[in-house]
């Protein structure tokens, strides 16, 4: 198994650009998820998925959309990039909800310049 | 959300224990308490995790205060791989969030 793979690893963009952050899973998890990391924090969850076709939001949305029309594939688009984007992205999948562990990928650096 | 505190930074020499604290004084009954660490330039990894017994596995233990306000993360010899931030995080159950907080910084020295 790959586990959850990324991308692309690196991205610079201008403001107003947009992009889509790929993510994709080979576990059959149910759960997905996207976070954003900014310099010396914590993650944020930004949206989640509980399976195909079912998305919500989650602490940090604006500006972000997601779709989810197959159990393997959940991207993040970015329609109208703005310097406040620039950050680290990761996403995360689980395969029940509660207490199970999440598996994260190994992330997209993006820059917004 | 319940939130969680933790020191910025440790330190440890190689091969002895290392205890990181967390302090999570508003967790509620359903609040389960997650160990994540991240390695440099990688995503997050899981650790451990409990509700209110303690727990052990491969890579760690974890200690839960008996009023579950706080908890420790107990690597039992620490090893030059261990140097990562470590998240203490409070998850609810049944929920999808995973709360992070900024982590502890461990450097480990050889």
């Amino acid at each position: 198994n790959a586990g959850v793979t990324q991308t692309p690893k690196f991205r610079i963009l201008k403001i107003g650009q947009s992009m889509t952050l790929q993510c994709t899973q080979d576990m059959n998890h149910n759960y997905m998820y996207w976070y954003r990391q900014d310099p010396g924090m914590g993650l944020k969850l930004i949206y989640y998925s509980v399976g195909a076709g079912i998305t919500d939001k989650g602490e940090v949305p604006n500006g972000y959309n997601v779709s989810r029309s197959t159990t393997e594939d959940f991207p993040l688009r970015l329609e109208l990039a703005a310097p406040s984007q620039t950050s680290v992205y990761f996403c995360a999948s689980t395969l029940f909800r509660g207490t199970d562990t999440q598996y994260f990928g190994p992330g997209t650096r993006l820059t917004v310049l | 959300d319940a939130k969680t505190t933790q020191p910025n930074s440790m330190e440890s020499n190689e091969e002895e224990p290392v205890h990181l604290p967390c302090n999570h004084s508003t967790i509620s009954g359903t609040d389960y308490i997650h160990w994540y660490r991240q390695l440099p330039s990688q995503g997050p990894e899981y650790v451990i995790h409990g509700l209110t017994s303690n727990v052990n596995n491969r890579m760690a233990s974890l200690a839960i205060a008996e009023d579950r306000k706080s908890s420790t993360l107990i690597l039992h010899r620490a090893t030059l791989r261990d140097a990562a931030v470590y998240y203490c995080i409070l998850r609810v159950f049944n929920t999808d969030k995973l709360i992070f907080g900024t982590g502890t910084r461990l450097q480990v020295f050889p």
